[in-house]
């Protein structure tokens, strides 16, 4: 069964950082693209990034780029999230997924992470 | 970036009604188009995808169609567990831009 929790939202102040994390089990995780998606209250859902099989590619919504780092362990079969200069309009819930054909079939339960001072 | 509009915004129907769900895209994705349920404290699930396929496990009361800019979902029967957001995805952009609708929500009525 395929799997995918996340882990290391929070409450945290404008400008500081966190990094998330999304443990996979149930598939090969080297063979996927993996993604970060987020849904923002009032607002409907965001792409924010997508990562290579092997790391070696990585694409983000215009919004974060620059403060956000995608980056993956596939020994560890782990995906990443670096959040930095966080803004309140970065709050939300964060899901990471598994990209199938640039859909996604496979989706964490999310964590939240509320951007406020 | 390609805007991705979904109408209405909210959809009061009973249970039993048939109900149709509009996407419009900026510009054309051809069939590069999906559907996804989004219940309360829940993950998205996916419904559809290539404008038209159902995804798997995905009930036949659930059918989809179009392509270019106009894309409709509908659900032939609505059930009480249908009641939840419903958001469009394109993902024609290469390298990956991929935008969601605002989404359309199905309230009881």
């Amino acid at each position: 069964e395929v799997q995918l929790v996340e882990s290391g939202g929070g409450l945290i102040h404008p400008g500081e950082s966190l990094r998330l994390s999304c443990a996979a089990s149930g598939f090969s995780f080297s063979s996927y693209w993996m993604a970060w998606l987020r849904r923002a209250p009032g607002k409907g859902l965001e792409w924010v990034a997508s990562i290579k099989q092997d790391g070696g590619e990585t694409f983000y919504m215009d919004s974060v780029k620059g403060r956000f780092t995608i980056s993956r362990d596939n020994a560890r079969n782990s995906l990443f999230l670096q959040i930095n200069s966080l803004r309140a309009e970065d709050t939300g819930v964060y899901f990471c997924a598994r990209e199938d054909h640039s859909t996604y079939v496979f989706w964490g339960q999310g964590t939240l992470v509320t951007v406020s001072s | 970036e390609i805007v991705m509009t979904q109408s209405p915004a909210t959809l009061s129907v009973s249970p039993g009604e048939r109900v149709t769900l509009s996407c419009r895209a900026s510009e054309s994705v051809s069939s590069r188009l999906a559907w996804y349920q989004q219940k309360p404290g829940q993950a998205p699930r996916l419904l559809i995808y290539g404008a038209s396929s159902r995804a798997t496990g995905i009930p036949g009361r659930f059918s989809a169609s179009g392509s270019g800019t106009e894309f409709t979902l509908t659900i032939s029967s609505l059930q009480s567990d249908d009641f939840a957001i419903y958001y469009c995805q394109q993902y024609k952009n290469w390298p990956p831009m991929y935008t969601f609708g605002q989404g359309t929500r199905l309230e009881i009525k």
